[in-house]
């Protein structure tokens, strides 16, 4: 059964302190995985797509990467303003439109 | 660019009553998706249409909920008649194809009293 695990489910930073958000997933031949960033009140918002083990994508302080069985999010020196939820998910080989969603990791970073 | 167009933002209605939601796409897409997502289950897929077809309802709770998509700007999800349990945000969004990145609108909060 395909499956996206998100941990933690909750992280708290002070400014300025690097880490890294896991997505562990399961499926049968991966066509991608996404990352979204989720504010309070608002929809998730795009963030990266990975295709393929190895692949890297860069955007602002966040990094995320991707093996044959996880993903990073890794976070540089955050700010106040990356506090959010961020969710991850992935599309099989065996779906053309199907999401596979983890529960997301609520990250909290103090000033 | 306009993202993903979502009305109303806020429902509030008493148990019984009829709710329609309504999105507009991003103009071009050709695949649009209605979610749900509650504290307890996540973000679940209601409906899946492709160029204006429904392709998959399989997550449509019952048959209190329909969705249709008249043209390719616009779409409705209706649940009639609303139950305090379908109090939750509801997610419309859009892809340029069904196996591209999904925009997500704004949502609508829905709470049945």
């Amino acid at each position: 059964e395909d499956q996206v695990t998100q941990s933690p489910e909750a992280l708290r930073l002070q400014e300025g302190e690097s880490s890294s958000l896991n997505c562990s997933y399961t499926v049968s031949g991966l066509r991608g995985l996404f990352w979204y960033r989720q504010d309070p009140g608002k929809g998730p918002e795009f963030l990266f797509t990975l295709y393929s083990a190895g692949e890297e994508k860069e955007k602002e302080r966040l990094k995320a990467t991707l093996t044959k069985k996880e993903s990073f999010l890794h976070i540089t020196a955050p700010k106040p303003e990356d506090s959010a939820t961020y969710l991850c998910a992935v599309q099989g080989m065996d779906s053309n439109y199907q999401l596979i969603w983890g529960a997301g990791t609520k990250l909290i970073i103090k000033p | 660019d306009a993202g993903v167009i979502q009305s109303p933002r806020h429902e509030v209605t008493e148990m019984g009553q009829e709710v329609t939601l309504r999105c507009k796409p991003i103009s071009g897409h050709n695949s649009l998706f209605w979610y749900r997502q509650t504290m307890m289950r996540g973000l679940e897929l209601l409906i899946y249409f492709n160029n204006n077809v429904p392709i998959d309802d399989s997550g449509m709770p019952e048959d209190r909920f329909s969705a249709k998509m008249p043209n390719a700007s616009f779409s409705t999800l209706k649940i009639q008649p609303s139950e305090p349990r379908d109090s939750a945000v509801y997610f419309c969004a859009s892809s340029l194809e069904a196996v591209d990145t999904q925009y997500f609108g704004p949502g609508t909060r829905l709470t049945v009293l």
